[in-house]
């Protein structure tokens, strides 16, 4: 069975640094990409990025270009998101999620989530 | 980029009844990269269509997915009260993916 489990809620403040996790098991992971996702309180949702873990291939929406970091440690099957400085607009539930169904050599669909997790930055 | 323009924003309905849902690209863009997800609060999204209408494993043969080149359409031919949630349309083409604004579908 694929499951993604993210780490747990992070309360911090305005200007901290942040790193949440995403671990991978039940398949391949390396070989296959891993996408965040930022849902805002009451919003929709957004891309923010996505990592191929076995060559650290890493392509970000421009929307979130420069302001947060994707890696991931294959050795360990873990994805990161992490920010350097936060703000309170950060404040959202983050997803990780694979992105397992291919067609042509193209993978485009988000077929296992990890359940979220919940940052919240207020001073 | 593409932008994804789902309508209704909400649609009240009873259970029993069909639901049809909109997904408008801004241009024209590959079916086979079209994607449908359901989200019940406090959940994670999970897959329900790809390839525009192609059932993930496991969902029900309530939930159909059709369209090609701007527009695309997700039906549930008759909504049980476990459908009652938010529904988005998710594209991916140039390495770049994006998410319609999606559809709320509240029981009437």
């Amino acid at each position: 069975e694929v499951q993604l489990v993210q780490s747990g809620a992070e309360v911090k403040k305005p200007g901290e640094s942040l790193k949440i996790s995403c671990k991978g098991s039940g398949y391949s992971f390396s070989t296959s990409w891993i996408g965040w996702v930022r849902q805002m309180p009451g919003k929709g949702l957004e891309w923010m990025g996505f990592i191929y873990p076995g060559d650290a291939d890493t392509r970000y929406s421009p929307s979130f270009q420069g302001q947060v970091t994707i890696s991931a440690d294959k050795s360990i099957t873990t994805a990161y998101l992490q920010w350097s400085s936060l703000k309170a607009s950060d404040t959202a539930v983050y997803y990780c999620a694979r992105l397992g169904y291919c067609s042509r050599g193209t993978c485009y669909a988000f077929d296992a989530w990890g359940q979220g997790t919940m940052v919240t930055v207020s001073s | 980029e593409i932008v994804l323009t789902q309508s209704p924003g909400t649609l009240s309905l009873s259970p029993g009844e069909r639901a049809t849902l909109s997904c408008r690209t801004s241009q024209s863009v590959s079916s086979s990269y079209l994607v449908w997800y359901q989200q019940k609060p406090g959940q994670a999204p999970r897959l329900l269509i790809y390839g525009a209408s192609s059932r993930a494993s496991g969902i029900p043969d309530r939930f159909s997915g059709s369209g090609s080149g701007t527009d695309f359409t997700l039906t549930i031919s008759r909504l049980e009260p476990e459908d009652f949630a938010v529904y988005y349309c998710q594209y991916y083409g140039n390495s770049l993916l994006t998410f319609g604004g999606g559809t709320k579908v509240e029981i009437k």
